[in-house]
C-alpha cells in the first residue's frame, strides 16, 4: 500500500514569504505528526494531530508556524514570513493510533525548505 | 527531562566487520523504543520497536536489544548497503503523542 507522501519535495523561497507544506498520511492512520530536521541535527517534534484536532502543539517554534488537518487525512504546515533559520527538512509521519495507545510512526520522504 | 543519546556519532567499518551502536535513554516511563534507518535525502525508515527490558528483535543482519537504560543495535557481517544513519527514539507514557529522537549514528561500510 501507499506510504506517507509529502509535497513539494523541495521548496526554495525568499525571506518574508509564506510557504505551505503538504502531507498525505497512510490511509486509515488516525494520528499525524510533523517534525523538523535541521542539518546535522536530530528530529525536532513540532505538532501532533489525532483526527482533525491537535492536542499537542508544544513543538511549534513560534506563532509564524501553524498546521491544520482536514477530513482526518491531509495536513498542511504553514510557515508565515519565513526566516533563514526556518531552512530545514520538514518530515511528516503517521501512525494507526495516537495518544496513550500510540503505535509505530511511519515517515514520509520530507520537504526540503530553503529560505534565501 | 526525557533524553536520548546515541554513540558513536559516526562509525566506519570494513565489510563483514560486526559492531554495535548504542542508544542511552532517560525517560519517565518507557512506552516504547524505536530504531529507524535514514538514507541521505529520505525520511526515516522504521526498523524495530522494543517495549520492555530483555526484549530482542532481529531483521536480516540487524538485531536490537533493550535494557532499562540503553538499547543496542548489533550489525553482523555488514554490507555496503547497510551504510546509513541509524536513529534511536523513545516514547514516554507521560507524552505519548511524540517521540524523542537521538542525533543518530552515521554508519559507513567500506567494501
Amino acid at each position: 500500500g501507499a506510504g506517507v507522501s509529502q509535497s513539494p519535495s523541495n521548496k526554495v523561497t525568499e525571506k518574508g514569504k509564506d510557504v505551505e507544506l503538504r502531507c498525505d498520511p497512510i490511509s486509515g492512520h488516525t494520528a499525524l505528526y510533523w517534525y523538523r530536521q535541521s542539518l546535522g541535527q536530530g528530529l525536532e517534534f513540532l505538532i501532533y494531530f489525532q483526527g482533525n484536532s491537535a492536542p499537542d502543539k508544544s513543538g511549534l517554534p513560534s506563532d509564524r508556524f501553524s498546521a491544520e488537518r482536514t477530513g482526518g487525512s491531509v495536513s498542511t504546515l504553514t510557515i508565515q514570513r519565513t526566516q533563514q533559520e526556518d531552512s530545514a527538512v520538514y518530515l511528516c509521519a503517521s501512525s494507526l493510533r495516537g495518544g496513550q495507545g500510540a503505535s509505530t510512526q511511519y515517515f514520509g520522504p520530507g520537504t526540503r525548505l530553503t529560505v534565501l | 527531562e526525557d533524553q536520548v543519546t546515541q554513540s558513536p556519532e559516526a562509525l566506519r567499518l570494513q565489510e563483514g566487520e560486526s559492531s554495535s551502536l548504542n542508544c542511552s535513554y532517560t525517560v519517565s516511563g518507557l512506552r516504547g523504543l524505536f530504531w529507524y534507518r535514514q538514507d541521505p535525502g529520505k525520511g526515516p525508515e522504521f526498523l524495530f520497536t522494543l517495549y520492555s527490558a530483555g526484549e530482542e528483535k532481529e531483521k536480516e543482519r540487524l538485531k536490537a536489544t533493550l535494557t532499562k537504560k540503553e538499547s543496542f543495535l548489533h550489525i553482523t557481517a555488514p554490507k555496503p548497503e547497510d551504510s546509513a544513519t541509524y536513529l534511536c527514539a523513545v516514547q514516554a507514557y507521560s507524552s505519548a503523542s511524540k517521540i524523542i529522537f537521538g542525533s543518530g549514528t552515521r554508519l559507513s561500510i567500506r567494501p
